[in-house]
């Protein structure tokens, strides 16, 4: 089944202990992101990937850091979480065209919550 | 700045009826067109894309793009109380390798 997986779905933890949200796809696809979702606020990208070891920061990238070794992964770090990164993430990947990216493909999302 | 503007509702329409969502865009080079739809606490999924001027249909959803006005519009026919949800338009403008999201349009249908 294609899907996009992320790990794990629920977090809490504490102000500035490093976490790693994994993500991970099955369908080949170029094009990865991150994005957190608050209310009121919508969708905002963190940081995206058009390809292995190809990465740029989105709109909100303070705060997190990626990597892409390797095409199907792409994690989402936080070296030292605040409160303020309390929120509803989404990992999505998609296929690219000339670089474009298209139909979009979300994980099922991960809800951290830092105390 | 490129920006895709939603009303973000909500949009309470009866059982059965059209309910229509509207997504206007700034930049006047865009290219690709999708809705998305948000169940609360859920991942967004895809429930249409379009690319040229004109309506396309599939099943209930109908997606009208008018690239001259800047607007793109979701139509849902016969609507259902399961159709209950936030409505996401993205749009790849013009040399932009990803899409910008709208806030959403929650739509509520009651019986």
């Amino acid at each position: 089944e294609a899907q996009v997986t992320q790990n794990p779905r629920y977090l809490i933890t504490v102000t500035g202990k490093k976490l790693t949200v994994t993500c991970s796809q099955n369908m080949n696809h170029e094009y990865m992101s991150w994005y957190r979702q608050d209310p009121g606020l919508g969708l905002r990208q963190i940081y995206y990937s058009m390809n292995v070891e190809v990465t740029d920061k989105g709109d909100v990238p303070e705060g997190y850091k990626v990597s892409r070794k390797e095409k199907r992964n792409f994690p989402l770090i936080l070296e030292s979480p605040s409160p303020n990164q309390t929120s509803l993430y989404f990992c999505a990947s998609s296929l690219s065209i000339n670089k474009i990216s298209y139909e979009q493909y979300f994980g099922p999302g991960t809800r951290l919550t830092v105390t | 700045q490129k920006e895709v503007e939603q009303n973000s509702g909500p949009l309470s329409v009866p059982e059965g009826a059209i309910a229509s969502l509207n997504c206007t865009y700034s930049d006047r080079v865009s290219q690709s067109f999708f809705w998305y739809r948000q169940y609360s606490g859920k991942s967004p999924e895809l429930i249409m894309s379009i690319y040229s001027n004109g309506d396309k249909e599939d099943g209930r959803f109908t997606a009208q793009l008018n690239k001259a006005s800047q607007y793109v519009s979701l139509l849902i026919r016969d609507s259902q109380p399961s159709d209950s949800a936030t409505y996401l338009c993205a749009v790849n403008a013009g040399g932009s390798y990803i899409p910008t999201f709208g806030r959403g349009t929650s739509l509520i249908v009651h019986p």
